[in-house]
């Protein structure tokens, strides 16, 4: 069973802190995705990369940058984690061509900045 | 930029009947991808069904199926014989075709769907 997964189901981390959060495909997929969700707002996406070492901005990308060393991990950084970044995160993937099969995602981590 | 509107936060139905939950979407492109997903409370994102901008023919998908007009900028999804594990919050999303990078979606604020006995 192809699977996208998430290091951590749950965070909590203080206010200032450097946190990595960190996701892993096996489905060889060449596109990898970071998004946020929060309540009546839906998903947005924060980061994407479309091949290793290839990163591009999202529609939120302040207070956050990326990683992708290796095709299959893609990592979500917060440099200084601060209270309004308390949201929920979710990893997905897609093959190059994304709109045959849509995405796969991660069962996401909640993370609580205090 | 693509906008994706859902405006119904909350939705109730009787299990076995059928519901309607709306969704449109602003856009000048002419070739595009239609996403409905569903979110039980497990979080696992699920692809529920998808709709091709060329393609005329509504898709369905067992008891799942679209509404899609183009020129209104619409793609309703119903759900016939509803069952209990249909609850879950469900997320209408826009993919427009990009070349030399990925193909990124675009989400609704998404309809919080409750079946009932």
């Amino acid at each position: 069973d192809v699977k996208v997964t998430q290091s951590s189901r749950y965070l909590v981390k203080r206010t200032g802190e450097k946190v990595f959060l960190e996701c892993v495909q096996d489905m060889d997929h060449e596109n990898m995705f970071w998004y946020r969700q929060d309540p009546g707002l839906g998903l947005r996406l924060i980061y994407f990369s479309y091949d290793v070492k290839m990163k591009e901005k999202g529609d939120i990308p302040e207070g956050y940058s990326v990683s992708r060393e290796k095709k299959e991990r893609f990592s979500l950084i917060l440099e200084s984690a601060s209270t309004n970044q308390t949201s929920m995160y979710l990893c997905a993937s897609s093959h190059r061509t994304g709109w045959a099969y849509g995405y796969t995602f991660g069962s996401g981590t909640r993370l609580t900045v205090v | 930029a693509q906008t994706v509107t859902q405006s119904q936060p909350e939705m109730s139905v009787q299990e076995a009947e059928t519901v309607t939950l709306s969704c449109t979407y602003d856009t000048s492109e002419s070739n595009y991808y239609l996403f409905w997903y569903k979110q039980p409370p497990s979080r696992q994102m699920i692809l529920v069904i998808r709709q091709e901008a060329y393609k005329q023919q509504n898709a369905t998908e067992n008891r799942f199926s679209v509404n899609f007009q183009k020129a209104a900028k619409s793609f309703s999804l119903k759900i016939s014989d509803s069952q209990l594990g249909d609850t879950a919050m469900y997320f209408c999303a826009f993919m427009k075709l990009s070349t030399g990078t990925a193909s990124k979606l675009t989400f609704g604020t998404g309809t919080r769907l409750q079946v009932t006995l």
